[in-house]
């Protein structure tokens, strides 16, 4: 089955910085990717996606880069804000998955003054 | 405005009891779901519905159960079968056929054994 996983269980980071939460994934069919925002007691928020045809997309103050070859992506946050402290989650689809992702165990970012 | 509504937010059940968690949306989305998320793992897929009357089971199915009515309404049942019932719920819907966006998720349903 496809396996998800972020790097990293807890993401401590200074209000201002750019934070960078990363993901990794097993299968090389996987071809739209999408980062979640989930703070607590809420359902996942949609950041930003990516098809496998890009390397990179941006959007506001976040930047979604994948790394094909690795089987890698990440996503950037600049200038972190208080609000930003949360659950990241990547999500996966396969293409004969019809719809059904997969998702990491998430990041919890924690936003400092 | 559209969304996905769940109710109730916290539910708590005693052991041997069934429970049953709604899920409504008015997306006019052909396709729902439901997830369960434990603390350090990734959700985990129950069951999903492409289309009214027509439900297929997900990783972790068992002690579960689900009806699809009406488009609008995806109701998850949590049987007495369900031995680790204690978790947090979560509800979506998706554009049959499209992954545009992604899901769209319901706020959650924190389930507790008591």
């Amino acid at each position: 089955g496809e396996s998800v996983g972020l790097h990293l269980p807890t993401l401590s980071v200074q209000e201002g910085d750019n934070s960078i939460i990363n993901c990794a994934y097993s299968n090389s069919a996987s071809d739209y990717f999408i980062w979640y925002k989930q703070e607590s007691g809420k359902g996942p928020q949609f950041i930003i996606d990516i098809r496998s045809n890009m390397d990179k997309r941006q959007g506001q103050r976040v930047t979604v880069l994948l790394n094909k070859t690795v089987k890698h992506l990440s996503l950037q946050i600049a200038a972190t804000q208080p609000g930003d402290s949360a659950v990241y989650f990547c999500a996966v689809v396969v293409t004969d998955s019809w719809g059904k992702f997969q998702f990491g165990a998430g990041t919890q970012v924690v936003v400092t003054p | 405005d559209g969304g996905i509504t769940q109710s109730p937010k916290y539910l708590f059940r005693k052991e041997g009891q069934n429970v049953t968690l709604s899920c409504e949306q008015n997306l006019n989305h052909d396709a729902m779901y439901w997830y369960r998320q434990d603390p350090g793992q990734g959700l985990r897929l129950i069951y999903y519905s492409q289309i009214v009357n027509d439900f297929q089971k997900g990783d972790i199915a068992e002690g579960y159960s689900v009806s699809r009515e009406k488009k609008e309404s995806f109701p998850l049942t949590v049987t007495s079968a369900q031995k680790n019932p204690t978790a947090f719920y979560l509800c979506a819907s998706s554009i049959s056929g499209t992954f545009a966006s992604g899901y769209t998720f319901g706020s959650g349903t924190r389930l507790t054994v008591v």
